[in-house]
């Protein structure tokens, strides 16, 4: 079975242009999420979906930030314009079911980073 | 305001020993505590899964132990190997069956193994 799948893996970008990230979810898994990791630091929850809707995104910075899920099933995130302090691994995670008894694995893609200069 | 904390940062041990990290945690109401291995590179991948009534969890050379009246957990790795050299990420869930699970991540302990 194929895992969550993103890309680009690497971007580089200079501050003030757009850039994009994609994400494909395991088939089947209704919930996303959007992380943003900083260099030795845990994820940080940028936005969750429960199939196109996005439930949580009181973490995304709105005024620079925008994330889609049209069909309830891949993802983009983009930001625009992009700065200095945006440089991150941004990381997208699927799981089957917001709630089952405590057993809503999250699984991980291998997240995109992103280079401001 | 809930915090997952771990200890130590870092650490370096040598093949073959054991070792054990620490996570504390204030995070109400628990529902639940994951320990990830983050790899190189890589998205973070679960080990193990406690909830409040589970104290010990094994995952291989992997055992996870939770303490919820002292909201501590460890992960024990034994015989250490290698390609142990990784992220160690403590992940608890805050809420109740019937909605959603708020999750706050700990910062990770760095582990790395040498010959």
């Amino acid at each position: 079975e194929a895992g969550v799948v993103q890309s680009p893996r690497y971007k580089i970008i200079e501050k003030k242009q757009p850039v994009a990230f994609w994400c494909n979810p395991i088939s089947g898994h209704n919930t996303l999420y959007w992380y943003r990791q900083n260099l030795g630091q845990g994820p940080e929850l940028l936005i969750r979906y429960e199939n196109e809707e996005a439930v949580d995104d009181s973490q995304l910075p709105k005024d620079r930030f925008s994330a889609e899920r049209l069909k309830g099933v891949d993802s983009t995130l983009k930001i625009q314009p992009a700065e200095l302090g945006d440089s991150a691994v941004y990381l997208c995670a699927s799981s089957l079911a917001v709630v089952l008894e405590g057993t809503d694995t999250q699984y991980f893609g291998p997240g995109t980073r992103l280079t401001v200069l | 305001k809930n915090q997952v904390e771990q200890s130590p940062q870092s650490l370096i041990i040598l093949e073959g020993k054991n070792c054990t990290l620490q996570c504390n945690y204030t995070v109400s109401p628990f529902s639940n505590l994951r320990w990830y291995k983050q790899d190189t590179g890589r998205g973070p991948v679960s080990l193990t899964i406690m909830t409040f009534s589970e104290n010990t969890k094994s995952n291989g050379r992997y055992t996870a132990t939770l303490d919820a009246d002292t909201k501590q957990s460890s992960l024990h790795i034994t015989a250490s190997q290698l390609s142990d050299s990784a992220s160690y990420i403590c992940v608890v869930s805050a809420g109740g069956a019937g909605g959603y699970q708020k999750v706050t991540f700990g910062t990770g302990t760095k582990l790395q193994v040498i010959p």
